[in-house]
């Protein structure tokens, strides 16, 4: 069965500089989630998004953006990166109107910021 | 954790043994699940028991919620060596939403 898909699965960027991360998330599902896990944290809600639209927001700093397109995937910007945003990034999808709030995770996007 | 507690933190078992988590919370919720998470690895959902049950199975998972003291707790019973990852409690609190705030996690060693 097709599962969330995120890239790049390891990314390294000085800081100051911008990233994006990618997520498709499972054909069919409408709403995309973005969560954030620091190293031996538990992970943070930042940003969902339910037919393009953003759906909710959490601890997301100013300094990303995202967004999600025509084909439902989705695409976390990051800019002026600092160290303390090294983590790993997850995406997870589930079907709008779902009567269960079970999310599908993605295996993540880790970003190291020298 | 915005969430809440879960212990113990960091667990380590025979395989074969039983191992038993608790997650506490803060806010009344719709249900509360549970996800495993190998080590650097995505989150998988394991079981979802909603607000009005108080006890849960799916194969060798047992889980229980107890809303008048906010906490549930996880066992696995005949622990696998596979068994090993960290598991965590999560809820969206009294909606039905994605946005998941979890808990802190339990670290599972089960020595083969």
């Amino acid at each position: 069965a097709a599962g969330v898909i995120q890239s790049p699965r390891h990314l390294i960027k000085e800081k100051r500089e911008t990233a994006t991360l990618k997520c498709y998330p499972i054909p069919r599902h409408d709403t995309v989630y973005w969560y954030q896990q620091g190293p031996g944290q538990d992970p943070q809600f930042l940003i969902s998004f339910y037919e393009k639209m953003q759906s909710d927001k959490g601890s997301i700093p100013d300094r990303f953006s995202a967004q999600q397109f025509s084909d439902y995937h989705s695409e976390l910007n990051m800019s002026s990166l600092e160290l303390g945003d090294s983590a790993l990034y997850f995406c997870a999808s589930r079907p709008g109107g779902s009567g269960a709030n079970v999310l599908t995770f993605g295996a993540g996007s880790r970003l190291t910021v020298l | 954790s915005q969430q809440g507690e879960e212990d113990p933190q960091a667990l380590s078992i025979q395989e074969g043994e039983n191992a038993t988590m608790n997650c506490s919370y803060k806010t009344s919720i719709n249900n509360l699940q549970w996800y495993r998470q190998n080590s650097g690895r995505g989150l998988v959902h394991l079981i979802l028991i909603r607000s009005n049950e108080r006890e849960k199975h799916s194969g060798r998972l047992r889980v229980t919620l107890d809303t008048s003291k906010k906490s549930s707790s996880l066992l696995i019973t005949a622990s696998r060596a596979a068994d090993t990852a960290s598991y965590f409690c999560a809820t969206s609190g009294s909606s039905n939403t994605g946005k998941l705030i979890f808990g802190q996690g339990t670290t599972l060693q089960v020595k083969p």
